[in-house]
């Protein structure tokens, strides 16, 4: 059984549209976490839910907006993709915040 | 604030040779501290960790001692495989606190 799953895995889509990445975790964890990966590998956190309440909102633009219809499920929707938003996205989750994380294999989205 | 520095890379050694990635962190009291590995096209993994100093993380071959003396944990393996290819992420958790990683370190191991 997969432990945290994110679907899509691959995401193109032209500058403008608007996606939706969704992400589920059978842990029974209570904190959830949205990371960005660009190409020189660098993590920047970008969200972070505990039970299903957003705790860290770190500088993203507005476009950027996270839902947790409960604590097993964060999903991210993007409005008026831009260039700039190409990356690999992350789901993550933890039993508490300071606990180890386990990430979801990433969706690597492609803004043409 | 919390932090964590890792050496920069890429690093590219001969299958069999000896590998360290220098870790070292900074943080009021008595942090966490893990390794994580990412191999090609995948997620990040736990490789191992450390909850106090003097503790020692083991895993698949690699170990790391948590100094707090020299707020350290360097990650070494005594003999690397092609399959070590990957990028290594040092990071810390404190209680109460958000987990922070380093920048990665990109290993790539030739036969």
């Amino acid at each position: 059984d997969t432990a945290v799953s994110q679907t899509p895995k691959y995401l193109v889509t032209q500058m403008g549209n608007d996606k939706s990445i969704k992400c589920e975790q059978n842990l029974g964890h209570d904190t959830m976490y949205w990371y960005k990966q660009d190409s020189k590998k660098f993590l920047k956190i970008m969200f972070s839910y505990n039970n299903k309440e957003l705790i860290i909102n770190e500088t993203v633009p507005n476009r950027f907006s996270p839902k947790s219809p409960d604590k097993a499920h964060l999903n991210l929707h993007i409005n008026s993709l831009e260039l700039g938003d190409s990356a690999v996205y992350f789901c993550a989750s933890s039993r508490q915040a300071y606990n180890e994380q386990f990430f979801g294999p990433g969706t690597r989205l492609t803004v043409l | 604030g919390d932090s964590v520095t890792q050496m920069e890379g890429p690093v590219t050694l001969s299958e069999e040779a000896f590998l360290t990635i220098n870790c070292t962190y900074t943080a009021t009291g008595y942090p966490s501290l893990f390794w994580y590995v990412q191999y090609p096209g995948e997620g990040l993994q736990l490789l191992l960790k450390a909850t106090k100093a003097d503790d020692k993380g083991s895993n698949k071959g690699f170990e790391a001692t948590y100094r707090k003396e020299t707020t350290s944990f360097h990650l070494e393996k005594g003999s690397v495989q092609v399959s070590d290819s990957a990028v290594y992420f040092c990071a810390l958790s404190h209680t109460g606190n958000q987990f922070y990683f380093g920048t990665g370190t990109s290993l790539t191991v030739i036969p």
